[in-house]
């Protein structure tokens, strides 16, 4: 049974438009979420986090939203950019301990 | 400034041998990973390491053993090599109690099992 699940396998996106990408999670202990983007043959890359306490965080041109009472994270990119063109995995643990739990991944492609 | 290194890049088994992956980190870490990222699944977790010493089964352990060597090394080995374990490993490593940091991961090992 899928605990993270991230259910677009793709989504396209002109430049300097805004990305969505969704998160649903099934397990209520998660506590951390984390979002990570992956370039081809190369290892996942850290993007950006949230806990359960917060209900947004942002970065530059990267926001989380957390929905608790609906078990949903979305990761949004403004402007969207050619180089965030990648996969997106978003991943959650439960009470602070060492085992994250990934989503499958949606690939984001933007068109210039 | 390495961070997480992982050999060999390729590897092809037989069905049946044996091999180990390797991963170093010198971050100086406590906790360390091993994923496997197959199609339509994500990444799985297959072992942890919470600390020098420690080791614990995720969530698709069988089929694999880990060493944690030393602070820095993490080895996964597989015992006798399956088709079904043909897949992208990844070794990752987070500083401990501080899960929101996330891991670093490594570049990745290309398995195929013939």
């Amino acid at each position: 049974d899928q605990q993270v699940k991230q259910n677009s396998p793709s989504l396209s996106v002109q430049e300097g438009r805004i990305s969505i990408l969704n998160c649903d999670y099934t397990n209520s202990m998660f506590d951390y979420f984390l979002w990570y983007k992956k370039y081809p043959a190369e290892g996942p890359t850290f993007l950006i986090s949230i806990s359960s306490i917060k209900d947004k965080n942002e970065d530059g041109r990267f926001t989380v939203f957390l929905n608790k009472s609906a078990k949903h994270l979305s990761l949004h990119i403004v402007p969207s950019q050619p180089g965030d063109s990648a996969v997106y995995f978003c991943a959650a643990s439960a009470g602070g301990t060492y085992k994250y739990i990934f989503g499958t991944g949606t690939r984001l492609k933007v068109l210039a | 400034n390495a961070g997480v290194t992982q050999t060999p890049k390729f590897q092809v088994l037989k069905t049946g041998q044996s091999m180990t992956l390797q991963c170093a980190q010198d971050m100086n870490h406590n906790s360390m990973y091993w994923y496997r990222q197959d199609p339509g699944m994500g990444l799985r977790l297959i072992y942890y390491s919470a600390s020098e010493g420690t080791t614990d089964k995720g969530e698709v352990p069988n089929g694999y053993n880990v060493s944690r060597l030393n602070k820095r090394e993490f080895s996964l080995r597989l015992e006798s090599a399956a088709p079904s374990q043909t897949s992208v490993y990844f070794c990752a490593s987070s500083e401990q109690g501080l899960p929101n940091y996330g891991y670093t991961f490594g570049s990745g090992t290309r398995l195929t099992v013939v």
